[in-house]
């Protein structure tokens, strides 16, 4: 059984500050790992996607992998209101084309 | 906009009927894949068509079905809905063989079973 976790929060950061959400998976072979942001009412939205261990930069996202301790996460820097969501890890292995989901983190920012 | 619909928006039934539920997917994308999502839960997989052939499916029971049509287009049906079934229920398009095959989503259908 493949399983991803996430902490369901809510993680609740200031405005401007750095909130970092984390994602663990269990499946060794693990190769694709996405991130979505899930406005309440509304449908997922892609983030950004990571293959590689280390960091992957995209505007004020940044997205971690550490394939060895089996954790994948996001940082989120100068957090907005705006970003203030449910952010889901996704996790695919090799030669499958369906993601597994984790449940979600809620994520509140306060001004 | 990620370019996949679904329709209708939102949908009540009752116990017992069935339901039908519309994906397109995005121009390009051959791949569709269906979520059903429940409150406070991530999406959970319950088919994928490829090619108009189930690809894969889920932990559910055979009154979930589906099609895919030539378009790529595809439909969920659900026999015998059962008030579990409340849910959003969302359609998600990818290109498989393509350099990557990241799922888009489309807005979803919110289901409601009275």
């Amino acid at each position: 059984q493949k399983e991803v976790e996430q902490n369901s929060g809510p993680l609740s950061v200031p405005e401007g500050a750095i909130a970092s959400l984390n994602c663990t998976y269990s499946d060794r072979g693990s190769q694709s790992f996405f991130w979505y942001r899930q406005y309440s009412g509304k449908s997922p939205e892609l983030i950004m996607f990571i293959y590689s261990n280390g960091d992957k930069e995209d505007g004020r996202f940044t997205a971690q992998l550490n394939k060895a301790s089996q954790y994948v996460s996001l940082l989120i820097r100068d957090s907005q209101p705006s970003d203030s969501a449910t952010y889901l890890c996704a996790v695919k292995t090799g030669g499958s084309y369906i993601p597994t989901f984790g449940r979600g983190t809620s994520l509140i920012v306060h001004p | 906009e990620t370019g996949v619909t679904q329709s209708p928006t939102h949908l009540i039934k009752t116990r017992g009927q069935q339901v039908t539920l519309r994906c397109s997917s995005q121009s390009g994308h051959n791949t569709v894949s269906w979520y059903q999502q429940a409150l406070g839960q991530g999406p959970q997989f319950i088919f994928q068509y490829y090619r108009e052939e189930e690809n894969g499916r889920g932990n559910f029971p055979p009154r979930f079905s589906g099609l895919q049509f030539p378009n790529y287009s595809s439909e969920l049906n659900v026999n015998a809905l059962e008030l579990d079934d409340s849910a959003l229920y969302l359609c998600a398009s990818s290109l498989v063989g393509g350099s990557t095959d990241t799922q888009y989503f489309g807005p979803g259908t919110r289901l409601t079973v009275l």
